[in-house]
Formats: structure tokens, C-alpha cells, sequence
């Protein structure tokens, strides 16, 4: 069973256009995050959400929203893609307010706006 | 910003250790080492954590100095399929990970 797992795995689209990647975890963590990771290998936090609130929003274009339904979902919607939204975009969740807890990644959406 | 100093890169052969240093001079009392992985930009992949003292889990161990400024991750019998980027993070409270450079670990037969 994947634990934390993103749908789809690779999207290429044109420029202009609105996509959204999809993310579950099974692991019955209270915290989910995005992050994004560009061409340079630059792993950057995007967003964090706790129990379906939004606790971290770092500098990010407000193009992007994401949107939590429940605890084990966290999805990111993107509006009108930019050429420089390419980048692989990661999932991830873990247990906050215990600093011993570590995060799970998924293994990432590959996306490509051409 | 990353609170984390790691060398770009380092080599090691195929069964000896691999020792991989990490500065973090700046680290508040409370917050945790950890230590991730990422092989070919696959998801980061969780090695282990610790907050004063040394741990060693099936993966690894992490030795942390007695002032908390720097710790290295031990990889007691390097592989083949070890060869990825390191990533040693100080974790701030609310689990935000902050990833720096990293090191890239090859490891080579």
C-alpha cells in the first residue's frame, strides 16, 4: 500500500491552461505539504495544511491554491500555467506539534507546461 | 533559508562507510537533525532524526556533537544503491522541512 500517493505522475499541458494534482495519504497523519522541486533540484515548501487548515503559505503565486477535503487529501490546483510552473511537485505528510515526526513523500508529479 | 551546511559532493567506495558532515551552528535548543534522501528524483526518502544524542535506526546513525553545531550521518556498509542526494535539515517547529543543497553521495564498486 503507498502511503503517500499523487495523481498523475507525469502532466504535460500548454501554457494558459488550469490543472490540478491529486494527493492521499493513508498513513492517518494531520499534516499534509507541497513542494516544489525545479529544474535546479531546489526542494521548496509551498503550502502546509493541518487538519484541512492552511498553516503555511510560503511566497507562491497566487495562481496556485490548494485545497484539503479531509485530513488525507490535499490537492493543488493551478490557474492559467506559466512556462516556469515546470517543475516536479511532491506530496508529503507527517505528524505536527511532535518534533520527532517524520514526513512521507509521494513520489512527485512530473509537470511540464510547454 | 536553509539553517545547514553540506559539502556539494562526496565519493565512497562500494562496502566501506560513508561519512556525510553537516553544519548547523545556528540550531535552537528544541529543534531536531534529520536526515533525508532522494534517489533520482524519486520522493525524499526519511533516513533519521535526532535532538542531543546519537541514534542508529537499520538505516544509519547519526552522531551529533555534544554543542549541536554539526552532526554526520553514518552509512555503515555504502551500496551501490545508496548513491543519492543527502539532505541534512533543521526541523522548526510545525514540521516545516527546509531543504538545502544537500550532498551527492556516489558511490562507486
Amino acid at each position: 500500500d503507498t502511503a503517500v500517493s499523487q495523481t498523475p505522475k507525469y502532466l504535460v499541458t500548454q501554457m494558459g491552461n488550469d490543472k490540478s494534482i491529486k494527493c492521499e495519504q493513508n498513513l492517518g497523519h494531520d499534516t499534509m505539504y507541497w513542494y516544489k522541486q525545479d529544474s535546479k533540484k531546489f526542494l521548496k515548501i509551498m503550502f502546509s495544511y493541518n487538519n484541512k487548515e492552511l498553516i503555511i503559505n510560503e511566497t507562491v503565486p497566487n495562481r496556485f491554491s490548494p485545497k484539503s477535503p479531509d485530513k488525507a487529501h490535499l490537492n493543488l490546483h493551478i490557474n492559467s500555467l506559466e512556462l516556469g510552473d515546470s517543475a516536479v511537485y511532491f506530496c508529503a505528510s507527517s505528524r505536527v506539534g511532535q518534533g520527532g515526526a517524520e514526513a512521507f513523500f509521494g513520489q512527485g508529479t512530473r509537470l511540464t507546461v510547454v | 533559508d536553509a539553517k545547514t551546511t553540506q559539502p556539494p559532493s562526496m565519493d565512497c567506495a562500494e562496502g566501506r562507510a560513508a561519512n556525510l558532515p553537516c553544519n548547523h551552528s545556528t540550531i535552537s535548543g528544541n529543534e531536531y537533525v534529520y536526515w533525508y534522501r532522494q534517489i533520482h528524483s524519486q520522493g525524499p526518502q526519511y533516513i533519521i532524526h535526532g535532538l542531543k544524542n546519537n541514534e542508529t535506526n537499520e538505516m544509519a546513525s547519526l552522531i551529533i556533537t555534544e554543542d549541536r553545531k554539526s552532526s554526520t550521518l553514518i552509512l555503515p556498509h555504502a551500496t551501490l544503491r545508496d548513491t543519492a542526494v543527502y539532505y541534512c535539515i533543521v526541523r522548526t517547529w510545525g514540521g516545516k522541512l527546509i531543504f538545502g543543497q544537500g550532498t551527492e553521495l556516489s558511490v562507486k564498486p
